[in-house]
């Protein structure tokens, strides 16, 4: 079975900075593009970075640029989000998905599995 | 354009057939894909285009090729559709992903 299981949310300080993990099983990791997509309760989904296999491509979303590194570790099947800087306007639930295929940016990809989603809250 | 415009809210009889519409020039290049996401769970992947389902999404939901607007079609509406529904594309920079503000859909 395919899943993938978020961690790192919780409670953090305006400015400071956290490190989400997303660990995924039950497919070849390797080889599928993942991306972060966060959801501020009661609103709708934002789409926060995305990155292609074997880390060649990384891509951010305006609201978050130059304050967020994705990046991720092949060889443990794990996905991360770094948010520096932050604000009350990242607290959300963060959901990792798995692309379709090896490039969030393809013409022909789309988000075939999403994890619960971890919440941070920034206050 | 770099956005992707949803009607907040549409309702359907039980059994009938509901459009839901997502509009944006982007569109008219690229598919959409389509989310379903009930209350407290995690988006699920229903339809990219107009027929690519993973297994387990029925075949009452169909979608459509690239056009602007691109539409989620509910052949014969269950009480278990009411959900939120997404669209999502790249938008025009090509760099960047690009979610519809959402559509609530309820069953009557």
């Amino acid at each position: 079975e395919v899943q993938l299981l978020e961690s790192g949310g919780g409670l953090f300080q305006p400015g400071g900075s956290l490190r989400l993990s997303c660990v995924a099983s039950g497919f070849n990791f390797n080889n599928h593009a993942m991306t972060w997509v966060r959801q501020t309760p009661g609103k709708g989904l934002e789409w926060v970075s995305g990155i292609s296999d074997k880390s060649d491509n990384t891509y951010y979303g305006d609201s978050v640029k130059g304050r967020v590194t994705i990046s991720r570790d092949d060889s443990n099947k794990t996905l991360f989000l770094q948010i520096n800087s932050l604000g009350v306007e990242d607290t959300a639930i963060y959901y990792c998905a798995k692309g379709s295929g090896s490039n969030p940016m393809e013409t022909y990809n789309w988000f075939d599995t999403w994890g619960q989603g971890t919440l941070v809250i920034v206050s | 354009s770099s956005e992707l415009t949803q009607d907040p809210a549409v309702s359907v009889a039980l059994g009938q057939t509901v459009k839901i519409t997502c509009q944006g020039d982007i569109l008219r290049k690229f598919h959409a894909a389509w989310y379903q996401q009930k209350p407290g769970q995690a988006p699920v992947f229903i339809i990219f285009g107009k027929d690519t389902r993973p297994s387990g999404i029925p075949d009452r939901f169909s979608g459509s090729n690239s056009g602007n607007p691109a539409s989620l079609t509910i052949t014969g509406a269950q009480a278990e559709d009411e959900a939120d529904y997404y669209c999502q594309s790249r938008d025009s920079r090509g760099n960047h992903l690009v979610f519809g503000g959402g559509t609530k859909l309820t069953v009557l």
